[in-house]
């Protein structure tokens, strides 16, 4: 079984930029998250998704970040602008929630890093 | 805020020793889960523990989890050079809800 896909894997900006993200969960997975993981942090959840529609997205910063998942499969988030504190590890991951459990499964991350 | 938070936040021992890791949290939970990340694979998922359960094991991982005073525990039995990780545990949300909250980590250096 293919696992999340993430890309780029590597990104490197300016502040006051913007950048995106691209996320394909596992077929078939109907949940998808996206989280920040700054150096020395455990990841937190910015979005979460079920199919197409948005189950939380409180700790998203609404003002420069965006998060879509059109047909309910493949999802983008997006940085506009960039400021040096969103420097992080922007994690994708997927699960197939059922009877409350969710075992996420992770992509390998995409490391931002604005100068 | 962060539900879940682990103690030690690092922990040093020789291969073969066994590392116990904490996590406590503050709201009831549904489920409890612990995850491992490393340079080489990620964020990998390790076991679930729902709160009904006391105690669960696969392979050299042994979970206990005490509803009443909020924490869980990892322990790693016989450890291995290999695994030389940081440990989080995550909580769903507040409230119920499934909605995935991360610790800190405990990083975790095992000496070959």
């Amino acid at each position: 079984e293919a696992g999340v896909a993430q890309s780029p894997r590597y990104k490197i900006i300016e502040k006051r930029q913007s950048v995106a993200f691209w996320c394909n969960p596992i077929s078939g997975h109907a949940t998808l998250y996206w989280y920040q993981q700054i150096l020395g942090q455990g990841p937190k959840l910015l979005i979460q998704f079920q199919n197409n529609g948005v189950v939380d997205d409180s700790q998203l910063p609404k003002d420069r970040f965006s998060a879509e998942r059109l047909k309910g499969v493949d999802s983008t988030l997006k940085i506009q602008p960039a400021k040096l504190e969103d420097s992080a590890v922007y994690l994708c991951a997927s699960s197939s929630i059922g009877q409350g459990v969710y075992e996420q499964y992770f992509g390998p991350g995409t490391r931002l890093t604005v100068t | 805020s962060q539900q879940g938070e682990e103690d030690p936040q690092a922990l040093s021992i020789q291969e073969g020793e066994n590392a116990t890791m904490n996590c406590s949290y503050k709201t009831s939970i549904n489920n409890l889960q612990w995850y491992r990340q490393n340079s080489g694979r990620g964020l990998v998922h390790l076991i679930l523990i729902r709160s009904n359960e006391r105690e669960k094991h696969s392979g050299r991982l042994r979970v206990t989890l005490d509803t009443s005073k909020k924490s869980s525990s990892l322990l790693i039995t016989a450890s291995r050079a290999a695994d030389t990780a940081s440990y989080f545990c995550a909580t769903d949300g507040p409230g119920g809800s499934y909605i995935p909250t991360f610790g800190r980590g405990t990083s975790l250096i095992v000496h070959p």
